[in-house]
């Protein structure tokens, strides 16, 4: 099955930086890529998702890369603000869409003021 | 329109014990989802059901029972509590069509905890 590795777990970067969180996976079926944004003690929420025919996608602050032969992507957040603060889960999924998400482990994004 | 909606948002039981969670969802969406989410483990698919009367399993099925009788409606069971099934279990639905795979809308949650 499906296997999703997310880099890394915890990143604090001063408001104003970039972030960048990584993830690599396994299987070359899956074709596509959502972000999730979790605050403590919410649900997951979609931030931004790319499809295997897309190599950037960008929406405002957040853009996500994706290089299909090297089976990664990437997020990425510039200009951060202290309500960046969360959890961030990548998360991969097979062609056809009906099989649930493999997640990966999350990344605990800070933002020092 | 409430979207995903989880009951119970918490409970407490002990070892042996039987109890179901619901979800419901009011965006006609054809497929839905049972995730649960440990510490430091992200989110695991235990069962998902593509549409009324069918049900599949997930990563880590063992233990939970799944029923989808009708399209808005995913029900989880467990038969005899065991506290590895400590956890927050996370319901959600996607639509099936389009040209191709599509976001999946997460509900609030259940806060299960096994004594």
């Amino acid at each position: 099955g499906e296997n999703v590795e997310q880099h890394p777990s915890t990143l604090s970067v001063q408001e104003g930086d970039s972030a960048v969180i990584k993830c690599t996976y396994s299987d070359s079926a899956s074709n596509y890529f959502p972000w999730y944004k979790q605050e403590l003690g919410k649900r997951p929420q979609l931030i931004i998702d790319i499809r295997s025919n897309v190599g950037e996608k960008k929406d405002q602050r957040i853009a996500v890369t994706l290089n299909k032969t090297a089976k990664h992507f990437s997020l990425h957040i510039t200009e951060t603000q202290p309500e960046d603060s969360a959890v961030y889960f990548c998360a991969a999924r097979r062609s056809g869409g009906a099989d649930g998400l493999t997640f990966g482990k999350g990344t605990h994004l800070i933002i020092q003021p | 329109n409430a979207g995903v909606t989880q009951t119970p948002k918490f409970r407490v039981l002990k070892t042996g014990q039987s109890m179901t969670l619901l979800c419901a969802q009011d965006m006609n969406h054809e497929y839905m989802y049972w995730y649960r989410q440990d510490p430091g483990m992200g989110l695991r698919l235990i069962h998902y059901s593509v549409g009324e009367g069918t049900t599949a399993k997930g990563e880590v099925p063992d233990g939970y029972n799944v029923s989808r009788l009708k399209k808005q409606n995913f029900l989880l069971g467990l038969e005899s509590a065991a506290p590895s099934q400590t956890s927050v279990y996370f319901c959600a639905s996607s639509y099936s069509g389009g040209a191709g795979n599509q976001p999946q809308h997460f509900g609030d949650g259940t806060r299960l905890s096994i004594l």
